[in-house]
């Protein structure tokens, strides 16, 4: 069974950081890209980043580049999303998910982050 | 203007039809996009449901009945969700998504109830 789990999501205050990871299951993860897409609370999805297979290739959505770093480690069968100088509008449940012919399937349960003083 | 633009709700009756609609920029030329499909329950992540560029170029989600179907208006520069035999268990937001400009966009999503 094909299975992702986020962890790492907490309350952190504006100008912080915080690291998310996922570890994966069920599947050759080296095999695959990975990605993060983050829900606002009562509000619809954003793609946030992608990594490629060997982690060779990134790319960002213009609204969290620069401030997060997406990362993995395949032997260990995890992806990161390092979060720094966080803003009020990154709070999110953030979800993990692999990358499957272009699209997202299938994705983890998420992992809150709140970002507020 | 947005990429990808969603009615935000929409109802229908069980054992109707619903065509959900995902409409591309007036810029881009649908025929030309995979459009990809997820449906999200309250307190669940999003599922894929499908993809669809054409008859050709299109996959089901792993166990996502046939009644959810694809397909495209290009007169309407759309993509198009199609949902037969509506069940009650089919209440969800359902949102659209495609590959753009070096990034996954998202449309705002459409809630769909079944009443």
């Amino acid at each position: 069974e094909v299975q992702l789990v986020e962890s790492g999501g907490d309350l952190a205050q504006p100008g912080g950081s915080l690291r998310l990871s996922c570890v994966v299951s069920g599947f050759t993860f080296s095999a695959y890209g990975m990605a993060w897409v983050r829900q606002a609370p009562g509000k619809g999805l954003e793609w946030v980043s992608t990594i490629s297979d060997r982690g060779a290739t990134t790319y960002y959505a213009d609204s969290v580049k620069g401030r997060f770093t997406i990362s993995r480690h395949n032997s260990q069968r995890t992806l990161s999303l390092q979060m720094n100088s966080l803003r009020v509008e990154d709070t999110a449940i953030y979800y993990c998910a692999r990358l499957q012919d272009g699209g997202f399937d299938p994705w983890g349960q998420g992992t809150l982050v709140t970002v507020s003083s | 203007q947005a990429v990808l633009t969603q009615p935000s709700s929409l109802s229908a009756s069980p054992g109707a039809s619903a065509s959900l609609t995902c409409t591309l920029n007036s810029a881009f030329n649908v025929a030309t996009y995979r459009i990809y499909w997820y449906a999200q329950k309250p307190g669940s992540p999003p599922q894929f449901l499908l993809r669809y560029k054409s008859d050709s170029d299109k996959q089901q989600g792993s166990g996502v009945p046939s009644r959810f179907s694809g397909s495209k208006n290009d007169s309407a520069n759309a993509g198009i969700l199609l949902l037969s035999g509506l069940q009650s268990e089919d209440e969800a937001d359902y949102y659209c998504m495609t590959w753009h400009s070096g990034a996954w966009v998202f449309g705002g999503g459409t809630r769909l109830t079944v009443l």
